[in-house]
């Protein structure tokens, strides 16, 4: 299983742009890269999935350069209610295989 | 959609008494099902896999006579947690994986066990 790396914390203000770097240095070439949000007491949300290049929905934007040894998780104009732990996964298209869970970004974002 | 409702949310419990958590995907057929603990301020700890129609995967240090995992459909996985101890209180998460989706995880909401 390929293992991640991110920062444990960062912080921002409202109306900041984020961006929250993964390391994955021994990704599979059929690995997938997710990205999940957890707020407190609650399960993880999906957020976004890519492969290669970037990756784009209502919510963020996923870069992952041509080596795939790392993404960033992009998000826009973030607001308070942003503030969660972000998780980046990599697992295996149409795998059974388990998502293993790093330590996660916690996000604050302050007024 | 891929909807996947975990119940109850949470439950208090008495210290030797057994409780059961119920996966449900609502909206799809899951033949895998994952169950997670997370302890506060720590990231989601994989306690076990499970197949429709088979036994349990547990991954290491987890008690396969604790925490019984019955996946007896497509649509329906418990996990149950069986003489509770405190240290047994925790946020466990199930997580579902739609069947012709690809990777498809969708999380439950999760459930809080307290045991007193």
């Amino acid at each position: 299983l390929a293992k991640t790396t991110q920062p444990i914390s960062m912080d921002s203000y409202e109306g900041q742009e984020v961006n929250i770097t993964c390391s994955h240095n021994n990704i599979a070439t059929n690995d997938y890269i997710t990205w999940y949000q957890q707020f407190p007491s609650q399960g993880p949300r999906f957020i976004i999935q890519g492969y290669k290049t970037k990756v784009t929905n209502e919510v963020a934007s996923l870069f992952i350069p041509a080596d795939r040894k790392s993404s960033t998780l992009s998000l826009p104009r973030v607001s308070l209610s942003d503030t969660a732990v972000y998780y980046c996964l990599v697992a295996a298209e149409g795998s059974a295989r388990q998502l293993t869970f790093g330590s996660g970004t916690q996000l604050t974002v302050l007024p | 959609g891929a909807v996947v409702s975990q119940h109850p949310s949470w439950v208090i419990c008495k210290s030797g008494t057994s409780v059961k958590i119920e996966c449900r995907s609502l909206d799809f057929q899951a033949t895998t099902m994952f169950w997670y603990r997370q302890f506060p301020k720590q990231s989601l700890m994989l306690m076990a896999t499970s197949n429709e129609g088979s036994k349990a995967t547990y991954e290491q240090g987890v008690e396969k006579d604790k925490f019984l995992i019955n996946h007896a459909s497509l649509t329906l996985s418990t996990l149950t947690v069986t003489s509770a101890h405190p240290e047994d209180s925790s946020f466990y998460i199930c997580s579902a994986r739609k069947r012709d989706r690809g990777l498809g995880y969708t999380f439950g909401s999760g459930t809080r066990l307290t045991v007193v």
